[in-house]
């Protein structure tokens, strides 16, 4: 199976900072990563598909980048409706595994 | 709009059985691949189960083979997780999801609870 790893595991920032989180897969799974937002009690919420796409209605806030092994996630200006955990996901091999997830709160 | 609801959960001992269900609404459901994930308390996400569209094609996690089938029914417009012989370890939330991978529509979740 393809490991993730996702750094940091928990990160704290005051409005408007700008976040990046960093997910890397134990192989190279070209451009297939996606990443999803988890609030609290909440279904995950699909944020970024293929390494870059935003998904439809998602803000331009969120970003994402990489190929190969290494993948960055960016929150540019974050809201306090941002707080949340995130997920990279490996979508290149079966089973299609998650990261451990990133808990982002407002300091 | 897009509706997934899950059901079936509840407490059941050590070895038992349970069968989830997934309505499925505001989509064509037999266009697409549909795909359980779970998340145990208080832990992250592992993806379970995915079924084809004309369900001809089932995957698996390891944790899960021999143990759960996912099936579906087009003409109801349901996904089902039979889930046997659970173990503690079993304990999770479950969400039915749009797609193979790239999951666009999840339902609520469903709490699971294998416990004696």
């Amino acid at each position: 199976d393809i490991q993730m790893t996702q750094s940091p595991s928990s990160l704290s920032a005051s409005v408007e900072d700008r976040v990046t989180i960093t997910c890397q897969a134990s192989q190279d799974i070209s451009n297939c990563l996606n990443w999803y937002q988890q609030k609290p009690g909440k279904a995950p919420k699909l944020l970024i598909y293929d390494a870059s796409n935003l998904q439809t209605g998602v803000p331009s806030r969120f970003s994402g980048s990489g190929s190969g092994t290494d993948f960055t996630f960016t929150i540019s200006s974050l809201q306090p409706e941002d707080i949340a955990t995130y997920y990279c996901q490996q979508c290149d091999n079966l089973p299609f595994t998650f990261g451990p997830g990133t808990r982002v709160d407002i300091k | 709009e897009v509706q997934l609801v899950e059901s079936g959960g509840g407490l059941v001992q050590p070895g038992g059985s349970l069968r989830l269900s997934c309505a499925a609404s505001g989509f064509t459901f037999s266009n697409y691949w549909m795909t359980w994930v779970r998340q145990a308390p208080g832990k992250g996400l592992e993806w379970v189960a995915g079924i084809k569209p004309d369900g001809s094609e089932k995957d698996y996690v390891d944790s899960v083979k021999g143990r759960f089938t996912i099936s579906r029914d087009n003409a109801k417009n349901s996904l089902y997780l039979q889930m046997n012989s659970l173990r503690d370890e079993d304990t999770a939330v479950y969400y039915c999801a749009s797609s193979r991978a790239t999951l666009g529509y999840w339902g609520q979740g469903i709490l699971v609870t294998v416990s004696s």
